[in-house]
């Protein structure tokens, strides 16, 4: 089955400085990668997912990159701020069956 | 369009109690997931239902059980509790495809003393 490795756990960072995520995936045939930020008391919500066809996709100041070949995709945030401060989730599919599954998270600190 | 909906909020249980834990998905979303969030294991993966049939299980054990009603709306349970099995509960619905994007709902918080 899939598994998927996230890195760092816990990122601080100054605001307006970039903050970058990395994951690693093992199953070689996931075509599906979304990311997920969860605030305090709430459930995570989707940020920016890229599909396997596209090496990198960009939404204002989030952005993801994809290797296949390397098994491993990045987030990026630009220009940080204080609301950007919540735990990170990248997830990878499962595709022995219809599941997500999600590596154990990044805590960012960004600080005013 | 509401969202995921989860009830209730929080739980407070008893070992040795069951639970039942529900969930209305986004109106259209015929699959719903479950999932355990815990502080050392992260988000694990209870099971999915699509069209009231399951169609994927995690690693959990038979203690822990869902359904999926006709309009969608799912229910899992959790028999005979024990202390570990304190955690968040998120429940999440999507279109079903295999890259469809999960929507959660803010979780119920079960507590086991």
């Amino acid at each position: 089955g899939e598994n998927v490795e996230q890195h760092p756990s816990t990122l601080s960072v100054q605001e307006g400085d970039s903050a970058v995520i990395k994951c690693t995936y093992s199953d070689s045939a996931s075509n599906y990668f979304p990311w997920y930020k969860q605030e305090l008391g709430k459930g995570p919500q989707l940020i920016i997912d890229i599909r396997s066809n596209v090496g990198e996709k960009k939404d204002q100041r989030i952005a993801v990159t994809l290797n296949k070949t390397a098994k491993h995709f990045s987030l990026h945030i630009t220009e940080t701020q204080p609301e950007d401060s919540a735990v990170y989730f990248c997830a990878a599919i499962d595709t022995g069956g219809f599941k997500t599954i999600f590596g154990a998270g990044t805590r960012l600190f960004v600080k005013a | 369009k509401a969202g995921v909906t989860q009830t209730p909020r929080y739980l407070i249980k008893t070992r040795g109690q069951q639970v039942t834990l529900s969930c209305s998905p986004i109106s259209g979303h015929r699959s719903v997931s479950w999932y355990q969030q815990t502080p050392g294991q992260g988000l694990q993966f209870l099971f999915e239902y699509f069209s009231e049939t399951q169609r994927n299980k995690g690693n959990f054990p038979g203690r822990f059980s869902g359904r999926q009603f006709s309009n969608s709306r799912s229910e899992m349970n959790v028999s005979t509790l024990e202390l570990g099995d304190s955690a968040l509960y998120l429940c999440a619905s999507s279109l079903g495809a295999m890259d469809s994007p999960l929507h959660f709902g803010n979780g119920t918080r079960l507590t086991v003393t």
